[in-house]
């Protein structure tokens, strides 16, 4: 089976940086996703891991340690539309469908 | 090239009625997933579907829910004589390939009163 833990919430400060980090533990793993979700929307897609190291696109950036069962979303510059839900996601091995962690709630303030 | 359309956005039943949740994936893509999400919650998986074909419903209850894919026409999620613990968002997502580049629709807000 798959469990997959990120914090619950999150505040941070406009202009500033914060780290969401996801720890999971699978009996396979081939890879993991990140997704924003604004209150009442869809989720949409930021980032894909399946290497080791760190990904980065814009403001976003996402890292990955397999060996530990480890990511982090980071987001620098921070504004206010990014108050939202982020959620981790883990694809597992063969024909299953992705498992989602609870999601962080982060609020921007200013 | 629209995304991934459900209908209706909300949906009011009285508890005993049946609730249909429709599903347009993106142009292309055959792979449909099923998710149901509750307020404070992650997005809890329920069914994926191919054209024609169930291939994992391991996260849906096995009595008063089923889902199709038709080879014409929106994917659906049925829901027989709804309870209040139905009450949820429920969204599809679609992908090219499986398990990679998910775009999910808007989802359907049931509400069982």
């Amino acid at each position: 089976g798959q469990n997959i833990d990120q914090p619950t919430e999150m505040t941070a400060t406009e202009g500033a940086i914060v780290q969401i980090n996801c720890t999971y533990q699978t009996s396979g793993f081939n890879g993991l996703f990140w997704y924003q979700q604004h209150a009442g929307e869809a989720p949409t897609f930021l980032s894909y891991n399946v290497l080791d190291g760190l990904e980065e696109k814009g403001r976003f950036s996402s890292f990955l340690s397999r060996s530990k069962g480890y990511s982090y979303l980071l987001l620098k510059e921070l504004q206010m539309k990014d108050s939202a839900s982020y959620l981790c996601a883990v694809s597992p091995p063969g024909n299953t469908p992705l498992v989602f962690g609870k999601g962080t709630r982060l609020s921007v303030i200013a | 090239n629209a995304g991934v359309m459900q209908n209706p956005r909300h949906l009011v039943r009285r508890r005993g009625q049946e609730a249909r949740l429709r599903c347009s994936p993106m142009k292309g893509h055959s792979h449909v997933y099923w998710y149901r999400q509750l307020p404070e919650e992650g997005l809890k998986f329920m069914v994926y579907l191919q054209k024609e074909n169930i291939i994992d419903e391991s996260g849906m209850p096995k009595e008063r829910f089923s889902a199709e894919f038709p080879k014409e026409g929106p994917s659906i999620l049925r829901i027989q004589q709804v309870v209040r613990g139905d009450s949820a968002a429920y969204f599809c997502a679609s992908s090219l390939d499986f398990n990679y580049g998910y775009t999910f629709g808007s989802g359907t807000r049931l509400t069982v009163v």
